[in-house]
């Protein structure tokens, strides 16, 4: 069964500090890993893509990381930011499928205090 | 920021009233999806088209019906709203660039049965 597993459930830092965010995943064959931001009552928004061939991958403060034989990936947030506070979401896509599947992690709910 | 747009963002209707939740997308894409997410909870696929007179019932069992008479246009429609229909209710439409999947979300509809 293709699932997508993401720890912890939630996170508390204080603002400045990093963190890391896991995602392990059993979906195959796999195509592709992304990272979304979900603000709260709002829709995901893109932060990261990795691909089969890629091991890590940054946008600004974010760095993804992708070990694609441990089928692992991980999110780092740098001197994290008030607007950090989010719901962090990976999401694996298969190329098994004509629909190109996307399956959803339940999300990291990462809260960041002044 | 992604052109898919929901309407309304927000909803409080009595059980057994009619509702349609809209969705229009500017980009051009075949594939849109609706999606489910509960608090903390992981999205859930209920419906999905391919194109135009396209769709397909999701994961998720879901007593919603969806129609695609145009592209750019997916709405999702609960003939009789009940107390379990409360939820978030996400539309996204996605591209395929290289092989790679890229989907962007609306903002949500969050719907309130009492």
């Amino acid at each position: 069964k293709n699932q997508v597993e993401q720890s912890p459930q939630s996170l508390i830092i204080l603002e400045g500090k990093n963190c890391t965010l896991q995602c392990n995943y059993t979906v195959s064959p796999f195509s592709n890993l992304r990272w979304y931001k979900q603000d709260t009552g709002r829709g995901p928004v893109s932060l990261t893509i990795m691909t089969f061939s890629e091991n890590t991958k940054s946008n600004g403060r974010y760095t993804a990381t992708l070990d694609a034989d441990t089928k692992q990936s991980s999110l780092h947030i740098t001197a994290s930011q008030l607007s950090d506070s989010a719901s962090y979401i990976c999401v694996v896509s298969d190329r098994g499928s004509t629909l190109g599947r996307l399956y959803f992690g339940r999300g990291t709910q990462l809260t960041v205090w002044p | 920021e992604a052109d898919i747009y929901q309407t309304p963002r927000y909803l409080v209707i009595g059980t057994g009233k009619k509702i349609t939740l809209e969705c229009s997308q500017t980009m051009g894409h075949d594939k849109m999806y609706w999606y489910q997410q509960d608090p903390g909870m992981e999205l859930h696929l209920i419906h999905y088209s391919y194109g135009v007179n396209s769709t397909e019932k999701g994961d998720l069992s879901s007593e919603s019906t969806v129609s695609r008479i145009r592209t750019e246009h997916f709405p999702l429609t609960l003939e009789s709203a009940r107390p379990s229909h409360t939820s978030q209710y996400l539309c996204a439409s996605s591209e395929e660039h290289r092989g790679l999947t890229e989907a962007f979300f609306g903002q949500g509809t969050r719907l309130t049965v009492v």
